[in-house]
């Protein structure tokens, strides 16, 4: 059974660039959750998705969004980069049944601003 | 609001002895998920265990083992048989009833020598 799995793995870009990363589940996963993680921030949530739908968004400014398509596959784009979205990117996926379960990580996309 | 505390920055174990991670959480919820991640340098979160705030038992994956104590709002984590490929970060999280948004601690960087 394959994992998640998230591409690119790592990706070196300009600052006011736009960036969009993409998370595939684990076949019959259908929740999709994004994580920033950084040295000074720690682990910081982003946003949830389940059937297309969010259903959470943390505490990030509008350049970050989301989306989900009906395959549970997630995309997220960040517009007008800055250095201080230098980070790795985690995207988690599980089977959400009601109670809370297991989530699963991809190996995440290192995204560097320069 | 959910918090998570791990008030260990690093611990070293010796190979082969036990060790135990801590962590503390609050919650105003009846019901939410503990869950133990593990982060090699490769970056890729990796899913340890999970105990559900309603189970009685405490939760047993292998060599890991999670000594949840509700009252006090504990949920550490037990590693037996420490192996040198146990060196990483470590990081306990929380979610709460019907999402899949995890909150993280700061986690605990262990390290295990010969």
């Amino acid at each position: 059974k394959a994992g998640v799995t998230q591409t690119p793995r790592y990706l070196i870009k300009t600052r006011g660039q736009q960036v969009t990363l993409s998370c595939s589940p684990i076949s019959g996963h259908r929740s999709v959750s994004w994580y920033q993680q950084t040295p000074g921030q720690g682990l910081q949530f982003l946003f949830e998705y389940f059937s297309e739908t969010q259903r959470n968004k943390g505490n990030f400014p509008g350049r970050f969004s989301g989306r989900q398509f009906s395959n549970s596959r997630s995309e997220m784009n960040v517009s007008t980069l800055e250095l201080g979205d230098s980070a790795l990117y985690l995207c988690a996926s599980s089977i959400p049944t009601g109670e809370n379960t297991e989530a699963f990580f991809g190996q995440g996309t290192r995204l560097t601003v320069v | 609001a959910q918090k998570i505390t791990q008030t260990q920055p690093g611990m070293f174990v010796q190979e082969k002895e036990a060790v135990t991670l801590d962590c503390t959480y609050d919650t105003s919820d009846q019901s939410y998920g503990l869950f133990w991640y593990k982060q090699p340098s490769s970056g890729e979160m990796i899913f340890l265990i999970y105990q559900g705030s309603y189970d009685e038992q405490n939760a047993t994956e292998g060599r890991y083992s999670l000594n949840f104590q509700k009252a006090r709002k504990s949920a550490n984590l037990v590693i037996s048989a420490s192996q040198l490929g146990d060196s990483a970060m470590y990081f306990c999280a929380m979610s709460r009833h019907n999402t899949d948004k995890l909150i993280f601690g700061t986690g605990t960087r262990l390290q295990v020598f010969p």
